[in-house]
């Protein structure tokens, strides 16, 4: 079955330290995006990508870096100057120039400690 | 500014007892309105998209309906399975790249007890 799939599922990142979030999707979608999702706050869009080797910021990207090399992953990193970085972090997929929604994977959740 | 703002921001109700959830947005050039649940821990599963004033969706026991201001989630006697936090987001022509990115609400958390 085609999907998204986010690992780890739980992560725990040191003070100082830069970690990397994996998301790969094989349903043939053009766009990748990821989100970041903290109680009472919603989900705000971090970065996204609609071609492999280009992508935009998003509201919240600062203390963020992402790369685009395979139409299939869009990995996330959390660099040390993220410096609230716990949080829940969801990656989406959707096709580009159709009007649908987007698929999420099941997504991290980073924990500083 | 585009904006979702969804309201209450959690619903408790007695298995049976039917409400609705709202989804109000200010966006410019709608392009599509989406719900998506969410349970505890797990990525939102898409539910409805609506496109214009007036659609309707269902599924099983829930009914999205949608106008110029703003969309509804009827949930019909509801069970205790149907507790999850419902998102509502929308698609807007100027919103990040060519074909708009979702902007989502904070969410309705829903609490169905038995």
């Amino acid at each position: 079955d085609g999907g998204i799939t986010q690992s780890p599922k739980y992560l725990f990142r040191k003070e100082g330290q830069n970690v990397t979030l994996s998301c790969e999707q094989n349903l043939n979608h053009d766009a990748m995006y990821w989100y970041r999702q903290d109680p009472g706050q919603g989900l705000r869009l971090i970065y996204y990508s609609q071609i492999v080797n280009d992508f935009q910021k998003g509201d919240i990207a600062e203390g963020y870096s992402v790369s685009r090399e395979k139409k299939e992953s869009f990995p996330l990193t959390v660099t040390s100057a993220q410096k609230n970085p716990t949080a829940f972090y969801l990656c989406a997929s959707s096709i580009v120039g159709r009007l649908y929604g987007y698929t999420f994977g099941s997504g991290t959740r980073l924990t500083v400690v | 500014e585009d904006q979702v703002t969804q309201s209450p921001e959690a619903l408790r109700l007695q298995e049976g007892e039917s409400s609705s959830l709202n989804c109000s947005y200010t966006v410019s050039g709608l392009r599509g309105l989406f719900w998506y649940r969410q349970d505890p821990g797990k990525g939102p599963e898409f539910l409805f998209t609506l496109y214009s004033a007036g659609e309707e969706k269902e599924k099983e026991r829930l009914k999205a309906t949608l106008t110029k201001k703003e969309s509804f989630l009827h949930i019909t006697a509801p069970k205790p399975e149907d507790s999850a936090t419902y998102l509502c987001a929308v698609r807007a022509m100027n919103y990040g790249g060519s074909q708009g990115n979702l902007i989502f609400g904070k969410g309705t958390k829903l609490s169905v007890k038995p």
